[in-house]
């Protein structure tokens, strides 16, 4: 079993729907880190987090330490919201010795 | 401000032959750390370094190694390359490895 898992690993919307994204994780972390792929390959991060709740413009990270769970949520998404989204936690005492989850394919259709 | 900057973007080997890449951070970030993505495997974590020493090391063959200049520009290499090296290599830098990165554009390696 994976270490973190994320669903769906395929999701569809319309433009303007609400989205969200799951990751469970079976092990200790110290921050939990949701980045962004688009078909180009470019990565971006776009939230780290170790507790609560982070918002940044239209989407939403939050994290529930005692479930080991974390949601990625869209908001009025948009086709630019395209992308894969990977969610990637650091175990331990160093953020920077990461597993990844295998990603969701985002597709908003406009 | 500049970003991360990865070269080359592409390249194409020979089973057997080294490679090295290249990863310039964004100025004033001391860490830097190597990815691998692959269809198969995803992402994995390959090293990190911080001013100038590896601090963590992913599960990967001796046949790579990296290293780290005192400008902050780090290397990565790979010896006997192998078909299933084939990848995109990023690169991420960070100010300490304990705030949010900034990940390069990649390195695609092809090897036949």
């Amino acid at each position: 079993k994976n270490e973190v898992e994320q669903s769906p690993q395929n999701l569809t919307a319309q433009e303007g729907e609400f989205i969200t994204i799951n990751c469970s994780y079976s092990v200790g972390i110290s921050a939990l880190h949701w980045l962004q792929q688009h078909p180009g390959g470019g990565i971006v991060s776009l939230f780290m987090l170790s507790s609560g709740k982070k918002k940044h413009g239209r989407l939403i990270a939050t994290i529930n330490i005692q479930e080991k769970h974390s949601s990625l949520h869209i908001t009025a998404s948009h086709p630019r919201d395209s992308a894969v989204y990977i969610c990637a936690v650091g175990k331990g005492g160093n953020n920077n010795d990461m597993r990844f989850g295998a990603g969701t394919r985002l597709t908003v259709k406009p | 401000k500049a970003g991360v900057t990865q070269t080359p973007r592409y390249l194409i080997k020979t089973r057997g032959q080294q490679v090295t890449l290249s990863c310039s951070p964004i100025s004033g970030h001391r860490s830097v750390s190597w990815y691998q993505q692959t269809p198969g495997q995803g992402l994995q974590f390959l090293f990190e370094y911080f001013s100038e020493t590896q601090r963590n090391k992913g599960n990967f063959p001796g046949r790579f190694s990296g290293r780290q200049f005192s400008n902050s520009r780090s290397e990565m290499n790979v010896s006997t390359l192998e078909l299933g090296d084939s990848a995109l290599y990023l690169c991420a830098s960070s100010l300490q490895g304990l705030a949010g990165y900034t990940f390069g554009s990649g390195t695609r390696l092809t090897v036949v």
